[in-house]
């Protein structure tokens, strides 16, 4: 069973620090790989999805990596933001056909005014 | 920017009771979904709904729960005999193809 794992757990940073968020899987069997952003007893918004053939996406100040043979995926916010403060969540789509998403347990943010 | 909405917010009831979460996904999508995340763990899979069935379903969707798309608009979640552990916020998502979109979520709290 696919398993995906996020660390740090929980990130705290001054403004304007890039930081860097990561996602591994083990399973490498993938389709797509795809970012969320979470506050605080909200949905999940969509940031980046990654297809498994492309390496990474970008999103103005957002960028996302993927190398899928080694099962991981960053997540890197240039010029952080006190407005970023939110726990990111990474997902995969295996690629056996079904559609359902595994969830990683999220990385909280804090950046610091 | 259309958006997938969900109602209601916030819904509390007694173990053993029926709920039904709606939700609303956004209009030219084709793929529905539920989730859940039980507080302070993963969002959990629950059910993929494509055109009028059930595409997926995880281990946690046993025989208590059901889905309907009643309309050409509404896509609900039905759990019959509530439990305890049933307590969750419960989301809803829908996709063209791959991209998935989430709704706002409908805190579930089972007394």
């Amino acid at each position: 069973k696919q398993e995906v794992t996020q660390i740090p757990a929980a990130l705290s940073v001054p403004e304007g620090e890039n930081l860097v968020l990561n996602c591994s899987f083990t399973d490498s069997a993938i389709y797509n790989l795809q970012w969320f952003r979470q506050d605080p007893g909200k949905g999940l918004t969509s940031l980046l999805l990654i297809q498994s053939s492309q390496r990474e996406q970008t999103s103005g100040r957002l960028n996302a990596s993927l190398d899928k043979s080694s099962g991981r995926s960053t997540l890197y916010i240039a010029a952080s933001q006190p407005g970023d403060s939110a726990t990111y969540l990474c997902a995969v789509r295996p690629s056996t056909g079904a559609n359902n998403l595994f969830f990683g347990t999220g990385t909280r943010l804090t950046v610091i005014p | 920017e259309p958006e997938v909405t969900q109602t209601p917010s916030h819904q509390v009831t007694q173990m053993g009771q029926e709920v039904i979460l709606r939700c609303v996904p956004i209009s030219n999508h084709l793929y529905f979904y539920w989730y859940r995340q039980i507080l302070g763990q993963k969002v959990e899979f629950l059910v993929s709904f494509y055109n009028n069935e059930i595409s997926e379903k995880s281990e946690i969707f046993d025989d208590q729960f059901s889905v309907e798309r009643p309309d050409g608009s509404n896509f609900t979640l039905k759990i019959r005999s509530t439990k305890l552990e049933d307590s969750a916020m419960y989301f809803c998502a829908s996709s063209v193809h791959y991209e998935q979109y989430f709704g706002p979520g409908t805190r579930l709290t089972v007394t």
